[in-house]
C-alpha cells in the first residue's frame, strides 16, 4: 500500500539555523511530490513542487529551497531560518489524476 | 493566474444548522475539484473529489458538493452539522494542463456551537 512519511512532527529551532525536514514515500514510483506551508491563520501556500528527481519548481521567493535525491524521497531546507518561517509544514504527493494525499505534517516554531 | 477563492473565512453555525460554504475558482477549461478538512491537530483528510459525471458529488460523513460549471463554483453543503465538523475546510483544484498542480483556497475555519 502507498503510505507518506513525514519528520519530524515538531520542531523548535532558533534564529539563524538550519532546517532539513524529510519527506518520503512508499509503494508508488515517480509521483509528483509537494511542499506546502499552512502559517497560523492563513490558508495553504505552496512552497515547492516535484515532477521528478532532481525537478525543482520553486512557487514563492524565501530563503527555503527543496530538494529531491531520490525518487520517493524529498527535502526541505533552509541555511539559515528566520521568525516567519514558524508554521506548519505539510509534504505532499500525487500521482495523475488522483487526489492529493498529504503526510501528518511538521509543525516548525522558530524561537 | 488560476486561482480559487473560498470568501467565508470564519463560519459560525450551532448545531443542526445546515450549512454551504461557497468556493470559486478562475480556469476556463476542465477541472478535478476536491474539498479537503482538516480537524484541530490533525492533517488534511479528503471529503470528496468530482472528476466527472454527476455534478452533485457525494462524501464522507453526509457532505456533498454541487459543481456548476457554468458559476465556477464547487459549493460544500450538509444539511445538518454536528459539533464533530468543527475543522478548517480546503477547497482544492487542478487545472488540465501541462503543470497540473494541485491549488487550494485559503480555507473557511467552521465554527460550531453545541
Amino acid at each position: 500500500s502507498q503510505t507518506i512519511h513525514q519528520w519530524p512532527a515538531t520542531l523548535v529551532q532558533p534564529v539563524g539555523s538550519p532546517l532539513s525536514l524529510e519527506c518520503t514515500v512508499e509503494g508508488t514510483s515517480n509521483p509528483n511530490l509537494y511542499w506546502y506551508r499552512q502559517a497560523a491563520g492563513r490558508g495553504l501556500q505552496l512552497l515547492f513542487y516535484s515532477v521528478g528527481i532532481g525537478q525543482i519548481s520553486s512557487e514563492v521567493p524565501q530563503n527555503l529551497s527543496a530538494s529531491r535525491p531520490q525518487d520517493r524521497q524529498f527535502i526541505l531546507s533552509s541555511k539559515k531560518l528566520l521568525l516567519s518561517d514558524s508554521g506548519f509544514y505539510l509534504c505532499a504527493w500525487e500521482e495523475w489524476n488522483s487526489p492529493l494525499h498529504f503526510g501528518n505534517g511538521t509543525r516548525l516554531t522558530v524561537t | 493566474a488560476q486561482s480559487v477563492s473560498q470568501h467565508n473565512h470564519h463560519v459560525i453555525l450551532s448545531e443542526a444548522a445546515s450549512l454551504e460554504l461557497g468556493c470559486n475558482y478562475s480556469y476556463g477549461g476542465t477541472v478535478n475539484l476536491f474539498w479537503y478538512v482538516q480537524y484541530p491537530g490533525q492533517h488534511l483528510q479528503l471529503l470528496l473529489k468530482y472528476f466527472s459525471g454527476d455534478p452533485l458529488v457525494k462524501g464522507i460523513k453526509g457532505f456533498e458538493a454541487e459543481f456548476i460549471k457554468s458559476k465556477f463554483s464547487f459549493n460544500l453543503r450538509k444539511p445538518s452539522v454536528q459539533w464533530s465538523d468543527t475543522a478548517e475546510y480546503f477547497c482544492a483544484v487542478i487545472p488540465y494542463s501541462s503543470a497540473s498542480k494541485i491549488i487550494f483556497g485559503s480555507g473557511t475555519r467552521l465554527s460550531i456551537r453545541p
